[in-house]
């Protein structure tokens, strides 16, 4: 089973606010991902890095940032929440060709 | 314009009966497809999945079933258990697992005691 964590689960906040994601894995795997989802709908990929200094844009537009400075760590920055932000988030890791990825949980995330 | 389309968002199935969720796809350069699945506040789980080169694949009582001509895919639960329960995700990439992965909108499945 894939190790890999997401803090906070469920997020609260007031429109304005910089708000970070927490997304950890312990398998080092190289791949990491980040995806959208709103109820009912499908995920949409808005951030993936294949590696250490590497991130790229995904399918979905995002006004999110993300980093990779170690293997185990991709977390997601909103520098200026809204409430057309308000999703959930889940963050998913791979180890390469022919292997599934894994997800996290998902942060809930609510912009008021 | 959905590149992944799941056209069931429910399907109830008795238990012990086949559940089959059916996902069709629009790119031809897709050649990888996933199934996950996923229950209420956690993130999908991978179940099973299949190479365009393969037309099935079965890991126990899951089988997913590909179509190239069709563009079509099914997966095939049997017997359904009542922890079968869940939303049902299809996905597809091209050139691999690893690569962005394009998911239909799910299939909520219900088996019923």
């Amino acid at each position: 089973e894939a190790d890999i964590y997401q803090t906070p689960r469920y997020l609260v906040i007031g429109t304005g606010k910089k708000i970070t994601l927490e997304c950890s894995q312990t398998m080092g795997h190289d791949k990491m991902y980040w995806y959208q989802q709103d109820p009912g709908m499908e995920l949409h990929l808005i951030h993936y890095s294949y590696g250490v200094n590497s991130t790229e844009k995904g399918d979905l537009s995002s006004e999110s940032t993300v980093s990779r400075i170690r293997t185990e760590h991709f977390p997601l920055t909103l520098e200026s929440a809204r409430p057309s932000h308000t999703s959930q988030y889940l963050c998913a890791s791979s180890r390469g060709a022919g292997q599934p990825q894994h997800f996290g949980d998902g942060t809930r995330l609510s912009i008021l | 314009d959905q590149q992944v389309k799941q056209n069931s968002p429910s399907l109830s199935v008795q238990e012990g009966r086949i559940s089959i969720l059916n996902c069709d796809y629009t790119n031809s350069m897709f050649d990888y497809f996933l199934w996950y699945k996923k229950y209420p506040a956690e993130g999908p789980t991978f179940l099973i999945s299949i190479s365009s080169i393969k037309d099935k694949n079965e890991d126990g009582r899951f089988t997913v079933f590909l179509n190239k001509s069709a563009k079509h895919l099914s997966l095939h639960i049997v017997p359904s258990q009542p922890g079968d329960s869940a939303v049902y995700f299809c996905a597809a990439s091209v050139g691999g697992s690893a690569r962005q992965l394009t998911f239909g909108s799910g299939t909520q499945l219900t088996v019923l005691p």
